[in-house]
Order: C-alpha cells, then structure tokens, then sequence
C-alpha cells in the first residue's frame, strides 16, 4: 500500500530533551515536506526537501533541523524543544512536477512541558 | 509569509443542498492551488491540484474552477451528503517547492 508513515504518533516530552520524528514513504518520490499544524492557524511549512541531500526552509524554520540522506525518509530532529514547538505534525510527499499532489502521513501530535 | 485566506471559516448546511466555498490567494507569481478534504483524526486528501487559469476539475459532486488572474478559486459541493462533512484547505505554491495553506472551510453536513 502506497503510504506515508510518521513514528511516533503521539509524544510527550520535556523542554530540551532532544527528539526525532521520523518520517518515511514508499511511493520513490523526490519531493517531502514537513508541517506543523496549531489551532486558527493553516498548516505551515518548517523544511523541504526536493531530492537526497536537498533540504531548504519553509516558513517556520526556527528551532527544527532535517536530513535526507535516503529518498525514503525525511526525520525531524527537535535539538531542544521548547514548549512553543507543542503542536501536531505532518509528513507529506510528492512526486516533484508541476501537476502533483502531496500524500499526508497521520500525524504526530507532539506536547512538550 | 504569503496570504491564503479561505471562506467562510465554518459553515453548516442541510444534506441535499448545494454549497461553495472560497480560497484567496496573492495574483502575481502563480504556479498551482491544491484543494484538499481533512476528516477529523484523519490526515488531509488531495481532491485537486490546479495550476492554469480558468482551470474546472471535477470529482463526483465535488468540483473546483480558479482564476489566477484574480486571485481566488471556488469549491462546489452538489448535493451534500453527511460523508462530506470535512474541512477543507486550500494550499497555494508559487514555486511548486513551497506551500501556503488557508486556515480551512469547515463543513457540516446536517443530515
């Protein structure tokens, strides 16, 4: 089943206690992508990446960092997370063209204290 | 930050009846609009992605028009059905590698 799946589901963390979300699809697409979705707020945009190796910024960058060294996967690092970082996060992939939708993985819903 | 404003934020309608909602987005430097359908626990679905003006995509009774020049699309639902109770969210690109998501149209379809 073509599928994006996001570990772990749920999380419940400290402030500075590093984490990692990891995020992987098994479509072979080049394009992936993470958001972060809070309450009246339309999903935004905290990193790309358009191939391996290939990561660039999205709107809301600060306080996250990503790899791509596999064209499956797309992990999430949290270096020191920070309550305001609490919120529910989307994996997505697509295949890089103008015409192509993004698949969704489940979700994450991340609570830091 | 580009603006992506959708509309009306929430609205509830009869099943049987026909609706519409809207997305605004910024007319200059167009490359697609993506409409997609989030079910409550759920992770969002693509319906459409749209990309040259005057564009019309159907699915069902769901169907979707944009006009660039101008700066919006419109969702149509034909005859609700309490299935299609969702929100749904518009997400406007103007590279293809950066999106800009509304804050959604959330729909109840009362049955």
């Amino acid at each position: 089943e073509a599928q994006v799946t996001q570990n772990p589901r749920y999380l419940i963390t400290v402030t500075g206690k590093k984490l990692t979300v990891t995020c992987s699809q098994n479509m072979n697409h080049e394009y992936m992508s993470w958001y972060r979705q809070d309450p009246g707020l339309g999903l935004r945009q905290i990193y790309y990446s358009m191939n391996v190796e290939v990561t660039d910024k999205g709107d809301v960058p600060e306080g996250y960092k990503v790899s791509r060294k596999e064209k499956r996967n797309f992990p999430l690092i949290l270096e020191s997370p920070s309550p305001n970082q609490t919120s529910l996060y989307f994996c997505a992939s697509r295949v890089l063209g103008t015409y192509y939708e993004q698949y969704f993985g489940p979700g994450t819903r991340l609570t830091v204290t | 930050i580009l603006n992506v404003e959708q509309s009306p934020q929430s609205l509830h309608v009869q099943e049987g009846d026909s609706t519409n909602f809207t997305c605004s987005f910024p007319s200059s430097n167009f490359y697609a609009l993506h409409w997609y359908r989030w079910e409550t626990a759920k992770s969002p679905e693509a319906l459409f992605v749209m990309t040259l003006n005057g564009d019309e995509k159907k699915k069902g009774r769901i169907s979707a028009t944009l006009n660039t020049k101008e700066g919006y699309s419109y969702l149509y639902i034909k005859g609700s059905q309490p299935e299609d109770s969702a929100t749904y969210l518009c997400a406007f690109s103007n590279t293809g590698n950066q999106f800009y998501f509304g804050t959604g149209t959330s729909l109840t379809v009362i049955p």
